[in-house]
């Protein structure tokens, strides 16, 4: 069965940083990946979308890239903010159903 | 304005008592979806529609249904709520299925007493 992986439950870094977490998955080629955020008791909300074709994607200070033989997408954020703080989702297309991982929390300290 | 609308935010239902947590949306999009999401785990998809088609999860207890009278609502019943049916349930829409973002409404946190 597909499986999708965020690579730690939780990362803290210093503010003005850079984050970076990874999202691995197995058993399935996704034609599409994208990432969302979810503060806590919200829903998740949509940041970036990137396709099997596409290599790297960028919205000012988010990054994506999307490596299709090593089955991973990363996702940075550079000059990290305390305002980032919050758990960060991968979601992939299996079978044009949209299928989470469990995300990695994102603690950015002041 | 907020385009997804779940009511209530928050259910409190007794242990076997039916109850049911609606989504709204002003989006006009073709495809509703409803997850399941406990705590710091993956939002797990319970069942879709793609207009008035229904697709249901392989997983999905027999004790869920949905129901999507219209574009705009979508239902989701929980015929005899237990314990461990208490979660966050997510109702998401997107314009087309596949390539393309999903617009998520706030959640309605379900307990179970």
């Amino acid at each position: 069965s597909q499986k999708i992986e965020q690579n730690s439950e939780a990362l803290n870094i210093q503010e003005g940083k850079t984050a970076t977490l990874t999202c691995n998955y197995t058993n399935y080629s996704p034609a599409y990946l994208q990432w969302y955020r979810q503060d806590p008791g919200r829903g998740p909300v949509f940041l970036l979308l990137i396709r099997e074709n596409e290599k790297e994607k960028r919205k000012e200070r988010l990054k994506v890239t999307f490596d299709t033989t090593l089955k991973q997408s990363l996702f940075h954020i550079t000059a990290s903010q305390p305002a980032d703080s919050a758990t960060y989702l991968c979601a992939l297309d299996i079978n044009n159903d949209m299928r989470f991982g469990a995300g990695t929390r994102l603690t950015v300290k002041p | 304005d907020a385009m997804v609308i779940q009511n209530p935010r928050y259910q409190v239902t007794q242990f076997g008592k039916p109850v049911t947590l609606s989504c709204s949306q002003t989006l006009n999009h073709n495809v509703m979806y409803w997850y399941q999401q406990k705590s710091s785990q993956a939002p797990k998809l319970l069942f879709h529609y793609y207009d008035k088609d229904f697709n249901n999860e392989a997983d999905t207890p027999d004790n869920f249904q949905s129901r999507r009278p219209n574009t705009s609502f979508c239902f989701l019943d929980i015929r005899s709520p237990g314990l461990g049916d208490a979660a966050m349930y997510l109702c998401a829409t997107s314009r087309v299925q596949g390539d393309t973002e999903a617009f998520f409404g706030q959640g309605t946190r379900l307990t179970v007493v």
